[in-house]
């Protein structure tokens, strides 16, 4: 069972534009949605979280956006750049027991054309 | 401040060896690491969470006879893959949680070991 859903699979942006990465969870138990940034032969990067008591967060380009009763949240970076070609990665972990395990999203290959 | 190292990046072996990837947290102690692995072109699949001191948790579908871990430190944490196999080779990929501050979820994540098994 997949619990957290990412897509699209693969996104085209021009230099300047918008890209946006959605993700859907379906465990309501998550109380933590971090994005990664990878790029190939690296590890992942965390580039912005966000806690469920708060509907958005920026920082720099990238905002995230957070609907708790869709049980969704998205990816928005503005102003894309060349260099901001990867793969990024939702996720969600719940605090305490479950040792703050973090579920991953299948991917997103981001590629802004110059 | 938050690094992971790993080591080796990369490691060729002959099928029937055992290999070991080095996890460290370089400036924090870490609570947890996780192993993660993932195969070209896919997600990160957690196989294994160890905590300091004690036997690490296995995912469902791993083998911990083969992927042996040991977390000796706050700082170290380490994976045998005994008696690899073609089949097991793969990225494989560290994170650490730290003890204090932040939001205590959070990982960070080391660059990653590259196995090819021959």
């Amino acid at each position: 069972q997949q619990q957290v859903k990412q897509s699209p699979q693969s996104l085209i942006v021009q230099k300047g534009g918008i890209s946006i990465i959605n993700c859907a969870y379906e465990n309501t138990a998550f109380d933590y949605f971090p994005w990664y940034q990878q790029f190939p032969g690296k590890g992942p990067a965390l580039l912005i979280a966000i806690r469920p008591d708060v509907s958005e967060k920026k920082e720099g380009r990238f905002t995230i956006s957070f609907n708790k009763s869709a049980k969704q949240f998205s990816l928005h970076i503005m102003d894309s750049q060349p260099g901001d070609s990867a793969t990024y990665f939702c996720a969600a972990s719940t605090s305490g027991g479950s040792n703050y395990k973090l579920t991953f999203g299948k991917g997103t290959l981001l590629t802004v054309n110059p | 401040g938050a690094v992971v190292s790993q080591h080796p990046s990369w490691v060729i072996c002959k099928s029937g060896t055992s290999v070991k990837i080095e996890c460290r947290s370089l400036d924090f102690q870490a609570t947890t690491m996780f192993w993660y692995r993932q195969f070209p072109k896919q997600s990160l699949m957690l196989m294994a969470t160890s905590n300091e001191g004690s036997k690490a948790t296995y995912e469902q579908g791993v083998e911990k006879d083969k992927f042996l871990i040991n977390h000796a430190s706050l700082t170290l944490s380490t994976l045998t893959v005994t008696s690899a196999h073609p089949e097991d080779s793969s990225f494989y990929i560290c994170s650490a949680r730290s003890l204090a501050g932040g939001w205590g979820n959070e990982q960070f994540f080391g660059p990653g070991t590259r196995l090819t098994v021959l």
